[in-house]
């Protein structure tokens, strides 16, 4: 089945500890991105990959660091996590960029920063 | 960024059709129309994309302006499950940013039974 996971589903942890959050596809899709959602502001992208070895910011970026270093994973690491990164976040992928392909979504990750 | 503009809200009874609008004034000639819905405690989900003619699939149907300046979604008989809520988006298909959909916030569709 044509997908995206996330690992953790939910996660919370302390300010200052270092997290990932894994994305992975089966699609051999090129492009990969992060949005974060938070009520009253919807989603907005965060980071997102062209290819592999491939990264760019989105409009959110600050506090976020990700990397391409296989097509089928595009992780989101938060290496000082801060209260004001509680949110829910959704990866994404489609086949490549350019052309008005769909995007696949995961079921999302909350992460809570206390 | 070409921007969209969506009702807040709006309500439909279970089996009935259902029209979903969106304006877009400042759309180019490259940007497709492209419509995502969110179920509840999920991720986007895509339903449908066009460029100038109308299209249809098995979701819903998209019926696109002559001057593309606005279009519709249509879900032919709303059931529970199509509550959700529903973003209208212009895909730049030039450009770094290709393939960045930019979310507003969305008209939430409420099915009564």
């Amino acid at each position: 089945e044509a997908q995206v996971t996330q690992n953790p589903r939910y996660l919370i942890t302390v300010t200052g500890k270092k997290l990932t959050v894994t994305c992975s596809q089966n699609m051999n899709h090129e492009y990969m991105s992060w949005y974060r959602q938070d009520p009253g502001l919807g989603l907005r992208q965060i980071y997102y990959s062209m290819n592999v070895e491939v990264t760019d910011k989105g409009d959110v970026p600050e506090g976020y660091k990700v990397s391409r270093k296989e097509k089928r994973n595009f992780p989101l690491i938060l290496e000082s996590p801060s209260p004001n990164q509680t949110s829910l976040y959704f990866c994404a992928s489609r086949i490549r960029t350019g052309g008005p392909y769909e995007q696949y979504f995961g079921p999302g990750t909350r992460l809570t920063v206390t | 960024d070409a921007k969209t503009t969506q009702p807040n809200s709006m309500e439909s009874n279970e089996e009935e059709p259902v029209h979903l609008p969106c304006n877009h004034s400042t759309i180019s000639g490259t940007d497709y129309i492209h419509w995502y819905r969110q179920l509840p405690s999920q991720g986007p989900e895509y339903v449908i994309h066009g460029l100038t003619s109308n299209v249809n699939n098995r979701m819903a149907s998209l019926a696109i302006a002559e001057d593309r300046k606005s279009s519709t979604l249509i879900l032919h008989r709303a059931t529970l499950r199509d509550a959700a809520v529903y973003y209208c988006i212009l895909l730049q298909n030039y450009g770094g940013s290709q393939g960045n959909l930019i979310f507003g916030k969305g008209t939430k569709l409420s099915v009564k039974p």
